[in-house]
Parts: structure tokens; C-alpha cells; sequence
């Protein structure tokens, strides 16, 4: 599979505390973007960044990419209860139209 | 308000009985895409389409239809539902603008297939 996967599956933190997800992928890749869920509603893009990009900042959103490992990050600093959500890695494949494929999720649970 | 609408938003049927999934945006994006979520295996791409009247296979097409008349409008069709198609579904539109990689989500339909 081409799809990006996030490691942890899982990850329960404090709020406060900061939370590092990552994904990993297999293909060359045009970019590659990071989507929140909140429990059974629609995905809400977070943060894109392409393939000559290392990293890029949106608000309390730090993403880095790391094209020789064909990996990517996602820094939640300062995490907030509110911030509880399934996030996911997608990406959009060199030569792409604008195909994402995604992978399968990480749930980050704050606790207050 | 700019948003991609789904309807129904719950839907539960019976093996066989056809049934289609509305989507449309206001945005006036170009590309739309039907996904399917299941557990453990993220999101899926059923079909998408480029434009009017230009529709592509995604990763897991069969027993869906989809069909693309106006721009607003991206219709999934289940001709012959089965219960392996019991899932989330979300319809996503994207412009051809400087952020047409993003894609804006709908709120997604869950479909229960006794």
C-alpha cells in the first residue's frame, strides 16, 4: 500500500502536555497533508505541506517532513481537551491529480 | 456559508433495495470524491471526478455508481446494496485554485446494509 501510516494508534496525554504524531509513507509524493475527525463527523484540513517543504507552522500546529525517510510529524504544542480527535496523514502522490490517500488514524485523547 | 451537504445523513436499508447518496457543494469546486470509512482502514476513495461529466475509479469501486451532470452535484449509487457496504461515507470537493489540494468534507453518511 502507497497509504500513509500514523504511529501511534493511540495516544492519551494532559492537557498542556504535547503531542507528536507521525506517518510514514512509501512513494514519492507531490505533498502531503494532515486532517482532524472529530468522532463520526467530517475531516477538516489542518495543515498541507509539499514535497520541498521541511517544515511549516499554522497556530499551535508544527508539521515536518522528511522526504529521504518518507516520514512526517505533526506537533500539537500546548494540547487543549478540545483537541481530542482522530487525526490523519494523507497524501497526494507525485504525477497525482488530486487523489489523497490516507492512512488510518491517530485518536489523541487529551484529558483535562 | 461555503459547505459540502450530504443526504441522508443515516440511512438503513436491505440487501438489494437501490439506494443513492446526495452531494452537493456550493463552492463551486471542480473536483469531487466519495470516500468510504471503515475500522482500522481509514478513509478509502471510491470514485472522484474531475469535472463535469468525468468520472474516475478510486480505490474500492465495485458496487458503486457515481455520476457527475452538474458541477455542484456528485451522486453515489448503490445499485444492489450488501451489507459489506455497511459504512461511513464521506462526499469531499476541491477547487482549482492555489489550495486545490485541499479538501473540503462533508458530514458524512452512515449506511447500515441488513
Amino acid at each position: 500500500s502507497q497509504q500513509g501510516e500514523e504511529d501511534p494508534q493511540a495516544l492519551s496525554i494532559q492537557e498542556g502536555e504535547n503531542a507528536t504524531m507521525n506517518c510514514s509513507y512509501k512513494t514519492s509524493i507531490n505533498n502531503l497533508q494532515w486532517y482532524r475527525q472529530n468522532s463520526g463527523r467530517g475531516l477538516v484540513h489542518l495543515i498541507l505541506i509539499r514535497s520541498n517543504e521541511r517544515e511549516k507552522h499554522s497556530g499551535r500546529l508544527r508539521v515536518t517532513l522528511d522526504t529521504s525517510k518518507k516520514s512526517s510529524s505533526l506537533l500539537i504544542t500546548a494540547s487543549r481537551a478540545a483537541d481530542t480527535a482522530s487525526y490523519f496523514c494523507a497524501i497526494i502522490l507525485s504525477g497525482s491529480a488530486r487523489q489523497l490517500t490516507f492512512g488510518s488514524g491517530t485518536q489523541l485523547t487529551v484529558l483535562p | 456559508e461555503a459547505q459540502v451537504t450530504q443526504n441522508p445523513r443515516y440511512l438503513i436499508t436491505v440487501t438489494g433495495k437501490k439506494l443513492t447518496v446526495t452531494c452537493s457543494q456550493n463552492m463551486n469546486h471542480e473536483y469531487m470524491s466519495w470516500y468510504r470509512q471503515d475500522p482500522g482502514l481509514g478513509l478509502r476513495q471510491i470514485y472522484y471526478s474531475m469535472n463535469v461529466e468525468v468520472t474516475d475509479k478510486g480505490d474500492v469501486p465495485e458496487g458503486y455508481k457515481v455520476s457527475r451532470k452538474e458541477k455542484r452535484n456528485f451522486p453515489l449509487i448503490l445499485e444492489s446494496p450488501s451489507p459489506n457496504q455497511t459504512s461511513l461515507y464521506f462526499c469531499a470537493s476541491s477547487s482549482s485554485g492555489q489550495t486545490k489540494e485541499t479538501q473540503y468534507f462533508g458530514p458524512g453518511t452512515r449506511l447500515l446494509v441488513l
